[in-house]
């Protein structure tokens, strides 16, 4: 069984600020990984995803994430935020085998303040 | 917009009526999930066809829960004798069969059992 833990339920930063979203999964086997962005009143849209290779992993908007085997973490990061990446954000998991049920973690609300 | 679409978006009904969701997925998706969101988590996975056949059911789902997707194209999940704690959003998502493929998510449907 696979679970994943977001570390941080909101993340408050201002405008042009960094900013990290921190994600750590427990699974007993391997796994693809996954960040996912919800704007109000919207579905979930793909960030990112890690499936193999590279462990620096480029995304959508500017965001990226890094896989970390041994830490099992995949922790998001933006260099610059803007007021519209206020957003919730999730991380996921799903197994390598079958038809990649996704897991989620209970998501991070990123709140950017001018 | 060949996007996953869900009807309807909103729905308030009283405690022990019936509802019924429908989830058009995108037309050459094989897959399809159903997820749960309540507020403040992330979502959690219901259950899932290939096709028409429904190939796994999450112990979320309770026996008041049936989901269908005849002819294999569009979902329907449906509740029955609802509960208070069936309050939450409802997710479909769709996505091809082959390998990894991203699975696309539609708006959901809010359900309030008041």
């Amino acid at each position: 069984a696979q679970s994943v833990t977001q570390l941080d339920s909101q993340v408050p930063v201002f405008e042009e600020a960094p900013v990290e979203l921190r994600c750590n999964y427990s699974s007993s086997v391997s796994v693809y990984l996954f960040w996912y962005v919800q704007y109000p009143n919207q579905g979930l849209q793909l960030l990112l995803k890690y499936l193999s290779g590279s462990t620096l992993v480029k995304g959508i908007n500017g965001f990226e994430a890094e896989f970390n085997k041994s830490q099992t973490s995949f922790h998001l990061r933006k260099p610059s935020v803007h007021i519209s990446d206020t957003a919730e954000y999730f991380c996921a998991v799903s197994g390598l085998r079958g038809y990649n049920k996704l897991i989620f973690g209970a998501g991070t609300r990123l709140a950017v303040h001018p | 917009d060949t996007g996953v679409s869900q009807d309807p978006r909103h729905k308030i009904t009283k405690r022990g009526q019936n509802v019924t969701f429908r989830c058009d997925p995108i037309s050459e998706h094989n897959r399809l999930y159903w997820y749960r969101q309540t507020l403040g988590q992330g979502p959690e996975f219901l259950t899932y066809f290939q096709n028409e056949a429904q190939l796994e059911k999450s112990r979320l789902l309770s026996d008041r829960f049936s989901a269908e997707r005849p002819k294999g194209s569009f979902s329907t999940l449906e509740i029955q004798r609802t509960e208070q704690g069936d309050s939450a959003m409802y997710l479909c998502a769709s996505s091809l069969a082959q390998g990894y493929n991203e699975q696309f998510f539609g708006p959901g449907t809010r359900l309030t059992v008041l």
